[in-house]
């Protein structure tokens, strides 16, 4: 595609929902990035996906927050057991390879009421 | 390991005057640095990148930013402020380690106001 595409670009849900977001990343680019941005904040990196594994997911909060990529393309971040804590603006980017720049879209706005 | 810092979480400068965004890194491998700038309600943009080639980096709308390992900085400028320049601007870093690449790493932002 032409850029990374993220779906919804709005959610909102309610406390103790389960939620998934989608990522689409620019064709043949091998790395994904996802980064979560709370008001006022920079980027906060999450998860970073080399092909289908996981390279790093030191950024994940806790087990509730858990990300998929298995064939190495479409990533799809999955939130469990939605708080109030956990409404940002969930971004994900992508990159070629290193050690060029990520690519982002447009993000996820993620509200829980 | 690596870090950014970047001083000023809200910088204000006159239509027409310098501006300079304040960036410093921490990396335990050589760096690649970015400045990213992000519209509001909008995504993050790519302004410009070190790659270890010259150390001083062009980017677009005017922006250029320079490598001093010496000091661990990557500063922003840009001669002259135009109104549209008025945006949050991040810096991030990314390191590279024998396992590859590692995941890049933001600050927290300078907010931009350009006053007409």
């Amino acid at each position: 595609g032409a850029g990374v595409s993220q779906t919804p670009s709005n959610k909102v849900t309610e406390k103790g929902k389960y939620v998934e977001l989608r990522c689409d990343p620019i064709s043949g680019h091998t790395a994904l990035y996802w980064y979560r941005q709370s008001l006022g904040q920079g980027p906060e990196f999450l998860i970073y996906f080399q092909g289908t594994g996981a390279a790093d997911d030191s950024g994940l909060p806790n087990d509730r927050f858990f990300a998929v990529r298995p064939e190495g393309s479409v990533s799809t971040l999955k939130i469990q057991r939605t708080e109030r804590g956990d409404s940002a603006v969930y971004l994900c980017a992508s990159s070629p390879g290193a050690p060029t720049e990520a690519f982002f879209g447009q993000g996820t706005r993620l509200t829980v009421v | 390991a690596q870090s950014v810092t970047q001083l000023g979480s809200h910088v204000s400068v006159s239509e027409g005057a310098l501006v300079l965004l304040r960036c410093n890194y921490s990396s335990s491998v050589p760096p690649y640095l970015f400045w990213y700038v992000q519209y509001p309600n909008q995504g993050l943009q790519l302004l410009l990148k070190y790659t270890s080639a010259a150390t001083l980096v062009k980017g677009i709308n005017g922006f250029e930013a320079e490598f001093k390992k010496s000091e661990t900085s990557f500063h922003l400028t840009k001669p002259s402020a135009h109104m549209s320049d008025a945006a949050e601007y991040f810096c991030a870093v990314r390191g590279a380690n024998s396992g590859g690449y590692q995941k890049v790493t933001f600050g927290t932002g300078t907010k931009l106001q350009v006053i007409p």
